[in-house]
C-alpha cells in the first residue's frame, strides 16, 4: 500500500542544472507535505515543505510546487551543487494522524 | 545546531533477545517519534509519544514493542523478543510542536542485526 509514491530510484544531473524530483501520493487526507534530504550513515534531514493551502514554497535554491487536483509534488533544486548528491525522500500527512508517511526516496547524483 | 542523538550506532543481537534503542532528543523538544526503515524499503512510522503517552501507534508496533521516557532526556524504544524481520534502521525524531508546521528532527540511526 503505497500512499507515497517517488517513481525515480534514482535521477542524474549535471551540475548546475535544475534537479526535478516527483512525488504521487494517493490518500486525499494528506494536507501537508515535506522533502528530507539523507546522507548515508545519517538521518533524514528536513528541506522544505508545503500545506495543502498553497501550490508552492520557495527557500532559496528549493522550491517545492503542489498539485492537489494531480495529487502530485515536486522538488526543484536549482542550481544543483555537488552537495546536492544525496536520496531525497517526500513525505506526507493529514487526516488527524501524526505520524508521517514517506515515499521509497530518489537518489540524486549531481555529476560535474 | 541541536540534534537528537541515538546510541548505539549498531547494535547485533539473537533472535528472541532483548534489545533497547536509546535516543536523546532535542532538550526543548516534547514531541518525540521511532520510525524504522528496513534495507531497500522506505522509511516507516511506528510510534509518537507526547507527555508520557503513546499518542499514536502503526501496525508495525505490537505487543513486542514499547517506548519509555525514564527522565527527562532520554527516549527509548524496547523490542521484548527480537525476530529477523526486526533488522532494519531504527531513527528516533523529535519536534518542538505538535503543529506539522514544526519539522520533525531525526537522529542518524541504530542499525539493529538480528541473528
Amino acid at each position: 500500500d503505497q500512499q507515497v509514491k517517488q517513481n525515480s530510484p534514482s535521477l542524474s544531473v549535471q551540475e548546475g542544472r535544475i534537479s526535478i524530483l516527483n512525488c504521487d501520493y494517493t490518500n486525499s487526507m494528506f494536507d501537508y507535505f515535506l522533502w528530507y534530504k539523507k546522507y548515508p550513515a545519517e538521518g533524514p534531514t528536513f528541506l522544505i515543505s508545503i500545506s495543502s493551502i498553497k501550490d508552492k514554497n520557495e527557500d532559496g535554491r528549493f522550491t517545492v510546487f503542489l498539485n492537489k487536483s494531480a495529487k502530485h509534488l515536486s522538488l526543484h533544486i536549482v542550481p544543483s551543487q555537488p552537495g546536492d548528491s544525496a536520496v531525497y525522500f517526500c513525505a506526507a500527512s493529514g487526516g488527524g494522524a501524526d505520524g508521517l508517511t514517506f515515499g521509497k526516496g530518489t537518489h540524486l547524483i549531481i555529476q560535474p | 545546531e541541536p540534534e537528537v542523538t541515538q546510541t548505539p550506532s549498531h547494535q547485533v543481537t539473537q533472535m528472541g533477545q532483548e534489545v533497547i534503542l536509546r535516543c536523546v532528543p532535542i532538550s526543548n523538544h516534547l514531541y518525540f517519534y521511532w520510525y524504522r526503515q528496513i534495507l531497500g524499503q522506505k522509511v516507516e512510522f511506528l510510534v509518537s509519544f507526547y507527555n508520557n503517552e503513546i499518542s499514536e501507534k502503526s501496525e508495525i508496533f505490537d505487543d513486542q514493542f514499547s517506548v519509555e521516557r525514564p527522565d527527562g532526556s532520554n527516549f527509548t524504544l524496547k523490542i521484548r523478543s527480537t525476530k529477523l524481520e526486526d533488522s532494519a534502521m531504527y531513527f528516533c525524531a523529535s519536534k518542538e510542536r505538535g503543529d506539522y508546521n514544526s519539522p520533525l528532527h531525526f537522529g542518524n540511526g541504530t542499525r539493529l542485526t538480528v541473528t
